[in-house]
C-alpha cells in the first residue's frame, strides 16, 4: 500500500535555527498537508496545499512558516526561527480529494521536533 | 462550544467488553466525519469513514446522528490491542478538518 513518508524522524535543532521538514506523499494524490502535535495535546492544523499554492492556513501558521513543493515528489515545511515551543510532532498528509469527503487522510509516521 | 468535542476518557474495559463513544461537533454543515486511531507518540491512522447510514466494519461500528450532530462508534469484543486514542474527524465545510482531542480507551486484561 502506498505510503506518506518524512524525514528525519527526529529532528533536534537549537532555539532559532532554520529547520526544514520534508515528506514524500502519496504519487498520485493532489492534496497536501501539515498537521502538529504538541505533546499530549490534540492534533492541529497547520496548512493545506493544492494546485501548487496554499488553500488554507491556520493561526499557527505565521511568517515563521512556510511550505514548497520543489518538485513533482517532495513537500516541505520550514520553519525559519524556531522557537521552544515549536517543538512538537509534525505530520505530513495527502489525500486524493481534498479531505471533504470523497477520500480521508493518509498520514506520514511524523518528524519529532526537539528545540532546545 | 467547541468545534468537535469528545470525552477525553480513559475508558477502562475489560477485554471482550463492548465500548461506545460520540464525537458532536459544532457545524451543521459538515459533510464528512471519520474515526481516526492514534497510538501513542504514532501519526493518526483511519479507522473508518463514517456514512449516513450508519457502517460496520468487523467489530467497529459508526454512525452519524444528523439531528442531534454526533457520531458514534462502537467497539465489540474489544481486544487489547483497540488499547489506542480515538480521534473523531469532521470536516468544517471547507478543505480544514476540524480535529477533536480524542478518547482514551485501555482495555485491560
Amino acid at each position: 500500500e502506498p505510503e506518506v513518508t518524512q524525514t528525519p524522524s527526529h529532528q533536534v535543532t537549537q532555539m532559532g535555527q532554520e529547520v526544514i521538514l520534508r515528506c514524500v506523499p502519496i504519487s498520485n494524490h493532489l492534496y497536501f498537508y501539515w498537521y502538529r502535535q504538541i505533546l499530549g495535546q490534540k492534533v492541529e492544523f497547520l496548512v493545506s496545499f493544492y494546485n501548487n499554492e496554499i488553500s488554507e492556513k491556520s493561526e499557527i501558521f505565521d511568517d515563521q512558516f512556510s511550505v514548497e513543493r520543489p518538485d513533482g515528489s517532495n513537500f516541505t515545511l520550514k520553519i525559519r526561527s524556531t522557537k521552544l515551543e515549536d517543538s512538537a510532532m509534525y505530520f505530513c498528509a495527502s489525500s486524493d480529494a481534498g479531505g471533504t469527503g470523497v477520500s480521508p487522510l493518509h498520514f506520514g509516521n511524523g518528524t519529532r521536533l526537539t528545540v532546545t | 462550544r467547541k468545534e468537535v468535542e469528545q470525552d477525553p476518557g480513559p475508558f477502562n474495559v475489560p477485554e471482550g467488553a463492548t465500548v461506545a463513544f460520540n464525537c458532536t461537533y459544532s457545524n451543521s454543515a459538515s459533510q464528512s466525519f471519520f474515526w481516526y486511531r492514534q497510538d501513542c507518540r504514532k501519526e493518526p491512522k483511519l479507522l473508518m469513514s463514517v456514512y449516513s447510514s450508519g457502517n460496520e466494519d468487523g467489530r467497529f461500528t459508526a454512525q452519524l446522528n444528523r439531528a442531534s450532530q454526533y457520531i458514534s462508534l462502537l467497539i465489540r469484543d474489544s481486544k487489547l490491542s483497540d488499547s489506542a486514542t480515538y480521534l473523531c474527524v469532521v470536516n468544517g465545510g471547507n478543505y480544514q478538518l476540524i480535529w477533536g482531542a480524542g478518547t482514551k480507551l485501555i482495555i485491560k486484561p
